[in-house]
């Protein structure tokens, strides 16, 4: 069974430094992207930027790309988001998800959400 | 900021068929392929329709994907209860290298 798994909830104030996880599991995880996607309180989706887990090549969403940054660790099958710097406005869920075929393909599965807050 | 546009809210009873829509423009829709996600409240989000029309494994024939020119839609069938989710369509951003959402509708059941 195909499954992403992310790391806990998180509470951090302005400023601070974050890193969140998404471990796959029931597959190949070097043969399929991964996506991160934000969901800001009450608002829709906003797709962060992806990244291949066989060679680590990344490209983010403009609005995202100075302000995070994407990783990944093949030999734990297991993908990154972080933040050095940390403001308000990033208060949200952060999701990853599962990029079915090749680099265009639909978000076949998706984990289940890190909540993010940050306020001081 | 959405680039894909959505109707916020969208209502039906139970066993009518709602239709959802969706529109972009031709650097998106029109050159790519339109997928739809389901959110029940508090859940992530879920494949629902891929490649315009194409259902996953496990997704009921109750819901249906369409598309033309810079336009796509989907369509629910026999509504029931359950169904009550939010209703986001995705498709590749050329300008963006990357997948773009609509701003999502708000499916309410009476």
């Amino acid at each position: 069974e195909v499954q992403l798994v992310q790391s806990g909830a998180e509470v951090k104030k302005p400023g601070e430094s974050l890193r969140i996880s998404c471990k796959g599991s029931g597959y190949t995880f070097t043969n399929y992207w991964i996506n991160w996607v934000r969901q800001m309180p009450g608002k829709g989706l906003e797709w962060v930027g992806r990244i291949d887990p066989s060679d680590s090549y990344t490209n983010y969403n403009p609005a995202f790309h100075a302000h995070v940054s994407i990783s990944t660790d093949k030999s734990i099958n297991t993908a990154y988001l972080q933040w050095s710097s940390l403001t308000s406005s990033d208060t949200a869920i952060y999701y990853c998800s599962r990029v079915s075929v090749g680099y265009y393909g639909p978000q076949d599965y998706w984990g289940q959400g890190t909540p993010v807050t940050v306020s001081s | 900021q959405s680039l894909l546009t959505q109707p916020p809210s969208a209502s039906g009873t139970p066993g009518q068929r709602v239709t959802i829509s969706c529109s972009g423009t031709s650097s998106n829709i029109g050159s790519n392929s339109v997928n739809w996600y389901q959110q029940l409240p508090g859940t992530a989000p879920k494949l629902l329709i891929y490649s315009d029309n194409q259902r996953p494994s496990g997704v009921p024939d109750r819901f249906s994907g369409s598309k033309s020119d810079t336009s796509a839609s989907l369509a629910i069938s026999g509504l029931q209860s359950e169904d009550e989710a939010d209703y986001y369509c995705s498709s590749w951003a050329d300008s963006l290298n990357g997948p773009i959402f609509g701003g999502g509708t708000k499916l309410t059941v009476l």
